[in-house]
């Protein structure tokens, strides 16, 4: 079966950092495109970044509201993917996924969130 | 950046009966190499995270009810429940990975008359 199970939210004040794990199971980690996607309260989905596997090349790219504040990496010996997210705003406040595309979708899979509040 | 475009912003169908929702891409997303148009359809219901039904537009993810279709091409796509159930009541989005950044739609919320 498999599992993405997201950890590391919480609150965090402006300004503040947090990093977000995202452990994956039940598939090939090192040939999947892992991505993370945020969802503000009440609103619509939003792609934050992307890494493709090494096998691909490993790129990332990153949305422009968090490019130069937040950084995804890959660990493929711990099947894990993380978002270190620095210098965060009011309007960083969202549901964090992260999504494993295994060769169909970018978003073949979905880890069940993990909430990022950031407020004073 | 493509702009995706969903249309209606929410639907109201009665059970039984058909709901078309259709997605607008601002430049084509399909490969030319391959015809395949990279466009995925999602389903999110309240308090879960999103799920595929739908990729390469038009292919149905395995498991996912033979009553979702996807069709279309280039900038112009429509994913059609053809006999609305209770359980499909959620919110729809499409989505491009053509080109980075990746984007989604603003989504449907589909509802019961």
């Amino acid at each position: 079966e498999v599992q993405l199970v997201e950890s590391g939210g919480g609150l965090v004040k402006p300004g503040g950092s947090l990093r977000l794990s995202c452990v994956a199971s039940g598939f090939s980690f090192s040939n999947a495109w892992m991505s993370w996607v945020r969802q503000g309260p009440g609103k619509g989905l939003e792609w934050v970044g992307r890494v493709i596997a090494k096998a691909h090349g490993g790129a990332i790219d990153y949305a422009a509201p968090v490019k130069g504040r937040f950084t995804i990496s890959r660990d493929d010996s711990r099947d894990t993917v993380y978002l270190q997210m620095n210098s965060l705003k009011n309007e960083d406040t969202a549901v964090y996924y992260c999504g494993a595309g295994t060769g169909t979708s970018d978003f073949d899979h979905w880890g069940q969130g993990t909430l990022v509040t950031v407020s004073s | 950046d493509i702009v995706m475009t969903q249309s209606p912003d929410s639907l109201a169908v009665s059970l039984g009966e058909r709901a078309t929702i259709n997605c607008k891409s601002s430049q084509s997303v399909l490969y030319t190499s391959d015809n395949k148009n990279n466009l995925a359809w999602y389903q999110q219901k309240p308090g879960q995270p999103p799920k595929l039904l739908i990729y390469w537009a038009s292919t149905r993810e395995s498991g996912v009810p033979d009553r979702f279709s996807g069709s279309g091409s280039g900038t112009d796509f429509t994913l059609t429940i053809s006999s609305l159930q209770a359980e499909d009541v959620a919110v729809y989005y499409c989505q491009q990975a053509y080109s980075t950044p990746v984007t989604f739609g603003q989504g449907t919320r589909l509802e019961i008359k």
